[in-house]
């Protein structure tokens, strides 16, 4: 069993639905959530950030955490097609410069049509 | 633009062979980090370095290694090749300094494809 799975879809939505991305994992240890977005021949780049449990909202952008349960969601609010990419999880039980060593889920594929 | 800058873009090689990957991080920052991504493995963590450390070990092969010189650019080199070892190899910089204020986030580079034959 990998440390953090992902449905890697892929996920085709209309343009203002609401998108519902999820993660699961098992390493008890993990305290940093994030949420990378990758646009296509192009490197990820981070998008939400999350420490331990809880809910943060940027923009059209939520991202909630739930420990216990070891389930994190991000939801995009009124997608756009500049919002279709793959997104992926993020999750790190490290401290200082070892934050950086992240254990990614494979991605979910997200198109937005207009 | 990122700020990290990796080179070459794309490599096509072939197995048995030997290839080196550079990167230069974000002005500044202190940590760089290598990442291989392929289709049925997913982003997985390979190596980081600190201020020309190694800090910390992921699913590196042996024949794979890697430096982070005093200028803080850092090289990925890949040895006796094989097709499975075909991926995106991303380096990635992490921000200014080592506390607990780091937030974490990665800046990743555009990657470098390599194509083994």
């Amino acid at each position: 069993q990998k440390e953090v799975e992902q449905d890697p879809g892929p996920l085709s939505v209309p343009e203002g639905a609401i998108v519902s991305l999820n993660c699961t994992y098992s390493n008890s240890a993990f305290q940093y959530f994030m949420w990378y977005r990758q646009y296509s021949r192009k490197g990820p780049e981070l998008l939400m950030y999350t420490y331990s449990s809880g809910n943060k909202e940027d923009g059209r952008f939520t991202a909630q955490v739930d420990k216990s349960s070891k389930y994190i969601s991000l939801f995009i609010r009124d997608s756009q097609p500049s919002d279709s990419a793959t997104y992926l999880c993020a999750m790190s039980a490290g401290r200082g410069s070892t934050l950086g060593r992240l254990y990614f889920g494979r991605g979910t594929q997200l198109t937005v049509w207009p | 633009d990122s700020g990290v800058t990796q080179t070459p873009k794309h490599l096509i090689t072939a197995t048995g062979q030997r290839v080196t990957l550079r990167c230069s991080p974000r002005s500044g920052d202190l940590s760089v980090y290598w990442y291989q991504q392929s289709l049925d493995q997913g982003l997985q963590f390979l190596i980081q370095y600190y201020n020309g450390e190694e800090r910390a070990k992921g699913n590196i092969l042996e024949r794979f290694s890697a430096q982070q010189f005093p200028d803080l650019h850092s090289e990925l080199n890949l040895s006796s090749l094989e097709l499975g070892d075909s991926a995106l190899y991303f380096c990635a910089s992490s921000a200014r300094g080592d506390s607990l204020a780091n937030t974490g986030e990665l800046f990743f580079g555009e990657g470098s494809r390599l194509t083994v034959l």
